[in-house]
């Protein structure tokens, strides 16, 4: 089974900034790809990217996903406040399971 | 589209419990559907898929075999019967559509289930 590791655990960073967030498979992913959501307390989880590159629905273009093989990357341009939540990645694609990385924490600095 | 969860409950150690996820807003046939759960203060965890028809069900390692995950056409209704009951079970448990190959595209928010004695 895949492991997804993300980094970093925190991330603290000022509203303006730009967030890197990372996400490491234990293996080559092959031909799936990668999802990201983010949590915000008390509530469920919103998917922002799938396909590894596309945007959900509603998603503003601040966000943005990259990535192959093992190595992936959520970057937000230009954080806003309503952007400091728990952010997950997940593998998807054609057969389960569909394993999450253990979460970054974006925090208002 | 909405999904709403019911059926957590406190429960001793070895004991069931069925939850449910009402949905509406969508072709209940036409997509699959998850169960992802979260324990206290920790991330999520992908716990098992249902295909459109009902047909295919996939679990993960933990629950394979305690779980069993199923679906009503006539209500639009998706379970999760769960047995054997852990304390390590004890998580929010949210249902989720599949909107393709794995992803969760609209989210419930979630039944607590306590695996207590």
């Amino acid at each position: 089974e895949i492991v997804l590791t993300q980094s970093p655990v925190t991330l603290s960073l000022s509203p303006g900034e730009r967030a890197t967030l990372s996400c490491r498979a234990s293996q080559n992913i092959g031909n799936d790809f990668l999802a990201w959501y983010h949590q915000k307390p008390g509530q469920a989880p919103r998917l922002l990217i799938f396909g590894t590159s596309s945007r959900a629905t509603g998603i503003p273009d601040r966000f943005n996903g990259s990535g192959s093989g093992t190595d992936f990357t959520l970057t937000i341009s230009g954080l806003e406040a309503e952007d400091f939540a728990v952010y997950y990645c997940q593998r998807h694609g054609n057969s389960p399971p569909y394993t999450f990385g253990q979460g970054t924490k974006l925090e208002i600095k | 589209v909405q999904l709403v969860e019911s059926g957590g409950a406190v429960v001793q150690p070895g004991r069931s419990l069925r939850l449910s996820c009402a949905t509406s807003g969508f072709t209940f046939n036409f997509f699959g559907l998850h169960w992802v759960r979260q324990a206290p203060g920790k991330g999520l965890e992908w716990v098992a898929v249902i295909s459109p028809d009902g047909d295919k069900k996939d679990y993960s390692d933990a629950v394979r075999g305690r779980f069993t995950i199923s679906k009503d056409k006539s209500k639009d209704t998706l379970y999760l019967q769960m047995k054997s009951l852990r304390p390590e079970d004890t998580a929010v448990y949210f249902c989720a559509k599949d909107g393709g190959g794995g992803i969760g595209d609209f989210w419930g928010q979630g039944t607590l289930v306590t695996v207590s004695s």
